[in-house]
C-alpha cells in the first residue's frame, strides 16, 4: 500500500526554527510537495522537490532524499502566521498526489 | 501565477436538492482537473480525476451517480452533489494541472464549503 508519514502536531516558538519530516512509500515516485494550509481554506502551494537535495525559498527550505523516502520541510525564523497545518504529498507513478495526513503547526510567543 | 476559482464559496441547501459546483482555471488551460474532499481533521481526500472531454475516474468508495462531474472544456469543471444529505457537508477542493508544464504542479481552488440542513 501507499504511506505517508509526518507528525500529527508540533509546537515552536516565534523566531526559531522548525523541521517537519515526511517520510513517504508509493508506488513510484515523481516528486513530492509541501503545501501549507490554514484552517478553513485551502492548501497553498510551498514546493516541489524531484531531486535530492535541499532547495531554499526564502524562509522556508524543503530537503528530498529518494534513497531514504524521506524529506523534510523547515521554517526558520518563526512568525506567528505561520501556524498551519502543513501537508507532504507524494506524486506517484500515475501522476496522482498521495496526501499526507498533515502536521499542526502551533507557534507560541 | 496560475490561479484557480471555485464557485461558489459556500452553499447551504436543504437536504435532498443538488448542488453544483464549479471550477475554473483563470488564466491557463488545464488537461486534468482534481476534485477532494476534506474531512475534520484528516487530509484531503481525492475523489476523482476529471480530464478534458472523458468520464471522471473515480476512486474507490465514492459514488459516481451521486457525485457528478463534467470536465466540458480546458478550463471547467463541475462537481454535483446530487440529493444531498447532512453526510455530505464538507468542504470541497478541486486542483487543475496546467497543461503543457514541465513541473508536475496542481493549482488550488480556494474550496467550497457545503452545509446540507
Amino acid at each position: 500500500g501507499q504511506n505517508i508519514d509526518q507528525p500529527t502536531e508540533m509546537t515552536a516558538t516565534e523566531g526559531a526554527i522548525v523541521q517537519i519530516n515526511c517520510t513517504y512509500q508509493t508506488s513510484g515516485f515523481n516528486g513530492l510537495f509541501w503545501y501549507q494550509q490554514h484552517a478553513g481554506e485551502a492548501p497553498t502551494f510551498l514546493s516541489y522537490n524531484v531531486l535530492d537535495g535541499l532547495e531554499e525559498k526564502g524562509r522556508f527550505s524543503s530537503f528530498l532524499s529518494r534513497s531514504k523516502g524521506y524529506s523534510y520541510l523547515l521554517l526558520k525564523e518563526l512568525q506567528m502566521k505561520d501556524s498551519a497545518s502543513y501537508l507532504c504529498a507524494v506524486l506517484d507513478s500515475n501522476y496522482q498526489l498521495i496526501w499526507g495526513a498533515g502536521t499542526k503547526l502551533i507557534i507560541k510567543p | 501565477g496560475a490561479v484557480v476559482s471555485q464557485h461558489p464559496s459556500r452553499v447551504i441547501c436543504k437536504s435532498g436538492t443538488s448542488v453544483k459546483i464549479e471550477c475554473r482555471s483563470l488564466d491557463f488551460q488545464a488537461t486534468t482537473m482534481f476534485w477532494y474532499r476534506q474531512f475534520p481533521k484528516k487530509s484531503l481526500m481525492l475523489m476523482a480525476t476529471s480530464n478534458e472531454g472523458s468520464k471522471a475516474t473515480y476512486e474507490q468508495g465514492v459514488e459516481k451517480d451521486k457525485f457528478l462531474i463534467n470536465h466540458a472544456s480546458l478550463t471547467l469543471s463541475t462537481l454535483t452533489v446530487t440529493s444531498a444529505h447532512p453526510e455530505d457537508s464538507s468542504f470541497y477542493i478541486c486542483s487543475a494541472r496546467p497543461a503543457g508544464r514541465e513541473e508536475n504542479e496542481q493549482f488550488f481552488g480556494p474550496g467550497t464549503r457545503l452545509t446540507v440542513l
